[in-house]
């Protein structure tokens, strides 16, 4: 419905796997975002990516590693995550997440996928 | 302090209520406000932009004082269908980039 989709939607792992989420969007949007929501917690932003460069990497930490090989795709990569990494990852989209353009601009977001880090 | 700040609720109320949230943030340089509404285990849904002289979508109303950083949401004539929590965003600019902050939520509960 809103044009973003994600895969998987949920997703059980151990501490020791490799997983990858996937994000695409339909809306010929330029930026792309991760975002983290934990139980009781505003959403945090994680990544950002603009016509494909990375413009925001909000100290997350080095075991999360996004990939964007073109404007419609993102994704996050994981490896050896802890259980307090458990929550609902959700990717968003909006037209441009460039300087100064397009202050009132709506992000789209995906239906998210729900880690669960055991 | 965080960047913004909503009471988390929950508000419960009857069908037929108007409730009002209320939101404060702490950069004086923003300049874009939304609301945002998220379903219980959906994703978060642009419910409409805050406009600085105030504005009106059916029955929901939005205000912005920016003297006092402070941004409302009412709803007139609840109806079932509003029960969500309602996040309050706020744009922030670093690094020349623009970036929403979120709200952690209201709980909005509607009931018959």
């Amino acid at each position: 419905e809103t044009g973003v989709t994600q895969t998987p939607r949920h997703l059980v792992m151990g501490m020791t796997n490799k997983k990858s989420l996937k994000c695409e969007q339909h809306l010929g949007h330029n930026a792309m975002y991760w975002y983290k929501q934990s139980a009781k917690k505003p959403l945090e932003l994680m990544f950002v990516y603009n016509f494909k460069e990375q413009t925001e990497n909000n100290s997350v930490p080095s075991r999360f590693s996004p990939e964007c090989p073109n404007s419609s795709h993102l994704f996050l990569h994981l490896h050896t995550l802890q259980p307090e990494d458990s929550a609902l990852y959700l990717c968003a989209s909006s037209q441009n997440a460039g300087r100064g353009l397009a202050l009132q601009e709506t992000q789209y977001f995906g239906p998210g996928t729900r880690l669960l880090v055991l | 302090r965080k960047e913004v700040e909503q009471d988390p609720g929950p508000f419960n109320v009857p069908e037929g209520a108007t409730v009002a949230f209320n939101c404060t943030y702490s950069n004086s340089a923003s300049q874009s406000f939304f609301w945002y509404r998220q379903d219980c285990r959906k994703e978060p849904k642009l419910l409409m932009s805050v406009y600085s002289s105030g504005n009106e979508d059916g029955r929901f109303t939005a205000q912005l004082n920016r003297a006092s950083q402070y941004i409302s949401l009412l709803i007139r004539d609840s109806k079932l269908s509003d029960s969500a929590t309602y996040l309050c965003v706020v744009n922030s600019r670093a690094g020349g980039y623009n970036k929403l902050i979120f709200g952690a939520g209201t709980r909005l509960a509607v009931h018959p």
